[in-house]
């Protein structure tokens, strides 16, 4: 059974960054992409970005370009978002999803709330 | 950038009524790369449908997709309880991946 089990909930002060990981089960962690999307408080979906774990290639949507960092450590399965410059805009909820070329995000995580407050 | 629209904003409707919810694409959208997810509150989004009209393991026959090019539709059958919810279309056939603004299925 695939899980994505994600970190829990952050708080980040304005212009500092934070770090969520994303630890999938129940399947080869470098046979799928890992995409994240967040979703602002009763906001619709916004896709960020994909890094393909088997290879660490990555492709960012051209809003968040140099503010995020997409990684992987293999040798634990996991994945992780680093959003940095935080903003009070950024408060959201973060979700990983799996990704697969034909079917979207057929398995995502619980999400992780950040919040962003002095 | 692929902009999607969904209309209308919010559907209220009984259980038992038949639900069109509709996605509109600013460009063509390849029919292999266009899918719905529902969310309900306090929960992630689930794939519902993908490549326009297949479903997702597990899920329903009352909930059917269909369309091409720039017009797209989720049809529910017959609502059950448990279908109230949010719907968002979703294309991940071009970068950046993106989502309509979703509808609300609400009980009426």
């Amino acid at each position: 059974q695939v899980h994505l089990v994600q970190s829990g909930a952050e708080v980040g002060k304005p212009g500092a960054s934070v770090k969520v990981s994303c630890r999938p089960s129940g399947y080869t962690f470098t046979d799928y992409y890992i995409h994240w999307v967040r979703q602002a408080p009763g906001q619709g979906l916004e896709w960020m970005a994909w890094i393909n774990p088997n290879t660490g290639g990555t492709n960012y949507a051209q809003k968040f370009q140099g503010r995020v960092t997409m990684s992987t450590d293999t040798s634990i399965s996991t994945a992780y978002m680093e959003l940095s410059r935080l903003r009070s805009d950024d408060t959201a909820i973060y979700f990983c999803a799996r990704g697969v070329v034909t079917h979207g995000h057929d398995y995502w995580g619980r999400g992780t709330l950040v919040t962003v407050s002095s | 950038e692929i902009v999607l629209t969904q209309s209308p904003g919010t559907l209220s409707l009984s259980p038992g009524e038949r639900a069109t919810l509709s996605c509109r694409a600013s460009q063509s959208v390849s029919s292999s790369y266009l899918a719905w997810y529902q969310q309900k509150p306090g929960q992630a989004p689930r794939l519902l449908i993908y490549g326009t009209s297949s479903r997702a393991t597990g899920i329903p026959d009352r909930f059917s997709g269909s369309g091409s090019g720039t017009d797209f539709t989720l049809t529910i059958s017959r609502l059950a309880p448990e279908d109230f919810a949010v719907y968002y279309c979703q294309q991940y056939g071009s970068s950046p991946i993106t989502f309509g603004g979703g509808t609300k299925v609400e009980i009426k």
